[in-house]
């Protein structure tokens, strides 16, 4: 079965600090992945997808993430975060189907610090 | 563009009753999808609609929710009767077919609380 696991459930970090917040997937075939943030009491807002293409994924808000087949991983970084980072951040599967049925992780919380 | 509406924003209820939230996709998007986010956790798929026909409610429970997606625009979601359990978050979201269906846009979200 398709799961995805998002290695830690909060991640403090000072301002102007680099982060990486890390997905592991699980498929025996293979997978569209995606970062989603959620702001407090807001919905979902896509940050960037990987379909194909270049491994490096580059998306809004200064964030990329780097897909890597061999170790199942899809993880986000930034270089610098600003307070206005602090969100919750959900790392998504699905497969090459035409649903579009997505999978989410458990979530990480990104707090950033002054 | 307008986004993904949804009302109402909260409702707190208690165990036995019945409740319903509305969606409002975005215009133009035939699928739309509504999630049960419990808190902690990642949003969960429960049913998926193209146009008017569901494509996939296999985690729906279908004994207490159900939904419907009339003339393949707005969406009701319903809970009856509600448990406890079903606290959560619920979200809407949509997008068009082809290769964009895996880009979703997600509305507000309505915060159930079962008392």
């Amino acid at each position: 079965a398709q799961s995805v696991t998002q290695l830690d459930s909060q991640v403090p970090v000072f301002e102007e600090a680099p982060v990486e917040l890390r997905c592991n997937y699980s498929s025996s075939v293979s997978v569209y992945l995606f970062w989603y943030v959620q702001y407090p009491n807001q919905g979902l807002q896509l940050l960037l997808k990987y379909l194909s293409g270049s491994t490096l994924v580059k998306g809004i808000n200064g964030f990329e993430a780097e897909f890597n087949k061999s170790q199942t991983s899809f993880h986000l970084r930034k270089p610098s975060v600003h307070i206005s980072d602090t969100a919750e951040y959900f790392c998504a599967v699905t497969f090459f189907s035409n649903t579009g049925k997505l999978i989410f992780g458990q979530g990480t919380t990104l707090q950033v610090k002054p | 563009e307008a986004g993904v509406a949804q009302s109402p924003r909260y409702k707190i209820i208690e165990k036995r009753q019945s409740v319903a939230f509305w969606c409002n996709p975005i215009s133009g998007h035939a699928t739309l999808y509504w999630y049960q986010q419990i808190l902690g956790q990642g949003p969960k798929l429960l049913i998926q609609f193209q146009n008017n026909g569901v494509v996939d409610d296999s985690q729906l429970p279908k004994d207490r929710f159900s939904a419907e997606r009339l003339k393949g625009v707005d969406s009701t979601l319903k809970i009856q009767p509600a448990k406890l359990e079903d606290s959560a978050v619920y979200l809407c979201a949509s997008s068009v077919v082809g290769t964009a269906i895996y880009e979703q846009y997600f509305g507000p979200g309505t915060r159930l609380t079962v008392t």
